[in-house]
């Protein structure tokens, strides 16, 4: 137990829903993180919120929202997205987003886009 | 942008066995993480470190800034060592993590 929650854990989605991911932190943290996880490649920043501001969007397609309403709450949107997007996303959190700090990942949500 | 190697990418040992995990970087950093990675996605941070050397129980992670080069050791091998290891870097300010593909360590009984 990280400290850092995600739900759902898993989300089966057709190419027209719209649907959201959660993430919460415990931990008192001002810094929280998107990742993505695809088989067979390397993990990719999404984005980056550091004190509720977005700070870092890694050219990621706009089909994927991000919002943070406070520092310990995080959600993904996603709407319209393909069957390349399936993978395992996983949230992070960090002490003041400085760069020299541990992150703490969540569980992670399994999304198979269909 | 920084490139962040790793190898071995697969690892099979017997327990017991001493191990060592590479990571390469291209650009200068102000972190490196060592993070490890069960079967179902969880991630655990290991490590991090700037410089020099840090040690937890039978793990213990270099660093040589001037080589951009860290090593992940894991003495006396257990099998619940079995996992993905995956080294990552952090450039300085609100970043996030730029990361390697991982190693796949398995370690048999």
């Amino acid at each position: 137990e990280t400290g850092v929650t995600q739900t759902p854990r898993h989300l089966v989605m057709g190419m027209t829903n719209k649907k959201s991911l959660k993430c919460e932190q415990h931990l008192g943290h001002n810094a929280m993180y998107w990742y993505k996880q695809s088989a067979k490649k390397p993990l990719e920043l999404m984005f980056v919120y550091n004190f509720k501001e977005q700070t870092e969007n890694n050219s990621v397609p706009s089909r994927f929202s991000p919002e943070c309403p406070n520092s310990s709450h995080l959600f993904l949107h996603l709407h319209t997205l393909q069957p390349e997007d399936s993978a395992l996303y996983l949230c992070a959190s960090s002490q003041d987003g400085a760069g020299r700090e541990t992150q703490y990942f969540g569980p992670g949500t399994r999304l198979l886009v269909l | 942008k920084n490139e962040v190697e790793q190898s071995p990418q697969n690892l099979t040992a017997q327990e017991g066995e001493f191990i060592t995990i590479n990571c390469s970087y291209s650009v200068g950093i102000s972190a490196l993480h060592w993070l490890q990675q069960h079967p179902g996605g969880g991630i655990v941070s290991l490590f991090m470190l700037s410089s020099g050397k840090k040690k937890h129980g039978r793990l213990i992670a270099t660093i040589n800034i001037q080589e951009k080069h860290s090593s992940l050791h894991i003495t006396a091998s257990h099998p619940r060592d079995s996992a993905v290891y995956i080294c990552a870097v952090s450039g300085g300010g609100a970043d996030g993590l730029t990361f390697g593909k991982g190693t796949h360590l398995i370690i048999q009984p």
